[in-house]
């Protein structure tokens, strides 16, 4: 059964601590990106790689990094210099990266992540 | 810089009626354009991609078009119903990166 999948559901995070969210996909596709979506604003780019061993930041890098070792994963860590980091986050995946991608992007369930 | 506004914000109708979601972008210069439905608490669920040298696409009652020169796309949905309660998403994909631009949404809600 093909598609993405991110864990945990729910992530509670205190204070000072760094996170990792996991993100993976069996759909052989080569470009991953992760989203930032909060109450009222649209989706957010935080990374995106479009081949292993690569990767951008995107528009609210700052506080967050990532690792694409393998093809199928693209884990995200917030880090304890994240001022806001409580967000639903999503990760996606499309099977072709630039220049001249036309392919969809799909994506993960999301997990919801929580600052106490 | 490219920004998606979608109008409205939130829309209710009874159940059975067509309706029409509207999305625009300051940009013309797209790759594609993407729209999709969220349920609450979910994830994205793809709905219809449009292609810059497309005009429209259709997938059973719904059809999504796009008029690059003018900035705008609809998704018209046909014989609403409860089920098509969500908040509906469009993105626009950026040639230099390959990540979507997205719009804030539209929430339906479809009364019985």
């Amino acid at each position: 059964d093909g598609g993405i999948t991110q864990s945990p559901k729910y992530l509670f995070r205190k204070e000072g601590q760094n996170v990792t969210l996991s993100c993976e996909q069996n759909l052989n596709h080569d470009a991953m990106y992760w989203y930032r979506q909060d109450p009222g604003q649209g989706l957010r780019l935080i990374y995106y790689s479009q081949i292993v061993n690569d990767f951008q930041k995107g528009d609210i890098a700052e506080g967050y990094s990532v690792s694409r070792e393998k093809k199928e994963s693209f884990p995200l860590t917030v880090t304890s210099a994240q001022k806001n980091p409580t967000a639903f986050y999503l990760c996606a995946s499309s099977l072709r990266g630039e220049p001249l991608s036309y392919n969809e992007q799909f994506f993960g369930p999301g997990t919801r992540l929580t600052v106490l | 810089k490219q920004e998606v506004t979608q109008i409205p914000a939130a829309l209710s109708v009874p159940e059975g009626e067509n309706l029409v979601l509207n999305c625009s972008f300051t940009d013309s210069a797209i790759y594609n354009l993407q729209w999709f439905r969220q349920d609450p608490g979910k994830g994205l669920t793809s709905l219809l991609l449009i292609q810059s040298s497309q005009r429209e696409q259709t997938s059973g009652r719904l059809n999504a078009s796009l008029d690059k020169s003018s900035g705008r796309s609809t998704l018209y949905i046909a014989a609403s119903q409860p089920g098509d309660s969500a908040t509906y998403l469009c993105a626009v994909k950026r040639g230099s990166q390959g990540n979507l631009i997205f719009g804030k949404g539209t929430k339906l809600s479809v009364k019985p």
